[in-house]
């Protein structure tokens, strides 16, 4: 079973760009969170999608938006791109099925972003 | 609000010493717990997870974990340490009743091995 598929794997971007990052989940999970990861502040949730609904968000600027299509596979964009907002963003996909879950997360190996 | 402390940014071991590695959680309601592992350049890999019962539980590659009530803890631990082991670890806590998969992680703990 293949596991979490994310793409680019590294990009670089200027400051006031925009960026798109994929992520395709684990065949039959619905969940998909992203998560961002850097030296200073660790790993930090960034939002959670189910079933193309956005169902839970963490606490950064709305430059930063998410979606999710009805095959699981999701995407964030970051637009106007600050030198913060350099580093590593890790997507997480979960079965999200009915019953007894425990919301084991499954992650990919990342996209590094550099802003310069 | 839940949050997560790990006890020491970076800890070194030699090859065949005890691995010791200490978290400890804040949380308001009874929480699934887990341990990731991260190598360089790559994602994170779940190491075991405590979600209910037996409290203490066993993972891959040699690790284990025992939940604490009293003391709020979810420490790691491997008997003997090999070089592979050398990768940063997450300790995480999730409230099983919030209706989302959301993980709260500590800063992560580096692992060095020591020939």
């Amino acid at each position: 079973k293949a596991g979490v598929t994310q793409t680019p794997r590294y990009l670089i971007k200027t400051r006031g760009q925009q960026v798109t990052l994929s992520c395709s989940p684990i065949s039959g999970h619905r969940s998909v969170s992203w998560y961002q990861q850097t030296p200073g502040q660790g790993l930090q949730f960034l939002f959670e999608y189910f079933s193309e609904t956005q169902r839970n968000k963490g606490n950064f600027p709305g430059r930063f938006s998410g979606r999710q299509f009805s095959n699981s596979r999701s995407e964030m964009n970051v637009s106007t791109l600050e030198l913060g907002d350099s580093a590593l963003y890790l997507c997480a996909s979960s079965p999200g099925t009915s019953g007894i879950n425990t919301g084991e997360l499954f992650f990919g190996e990342g996209s590094r972003l550099t802003v310069l | 609000a839940q949050s997560v402390t790990q006890l020491g940014s970076h800890v070194s071991v030699s090859e065949g010493a005890l691995v010791l590695l200490r978290c400890n959680y804040s949380s308001s309601v009874p929480p699934y717990l887990f341990w990731y592992v991260q190598y360089p350049n790559q994602g994170l890999q779940l190491l075991l997870k405590y979600t209910t019962g037996a409290t203490l539980v066993k993972g891959i590659n040699g690790f284990e974990a025992e939940f604490k009530k009293s003391e709020t803890s979810f420490h790691l631990t491997k008997p003997s340490a090999h070089m592979s082991d050398a990768a940063e670890y997450f300790c995480a806590v999730r409230n099983p009743g919030a209706g989302s998969y959301q993980l709260t992680f500590g800063k992560g703990t580096k692992l060095s091995v020591i020939p």
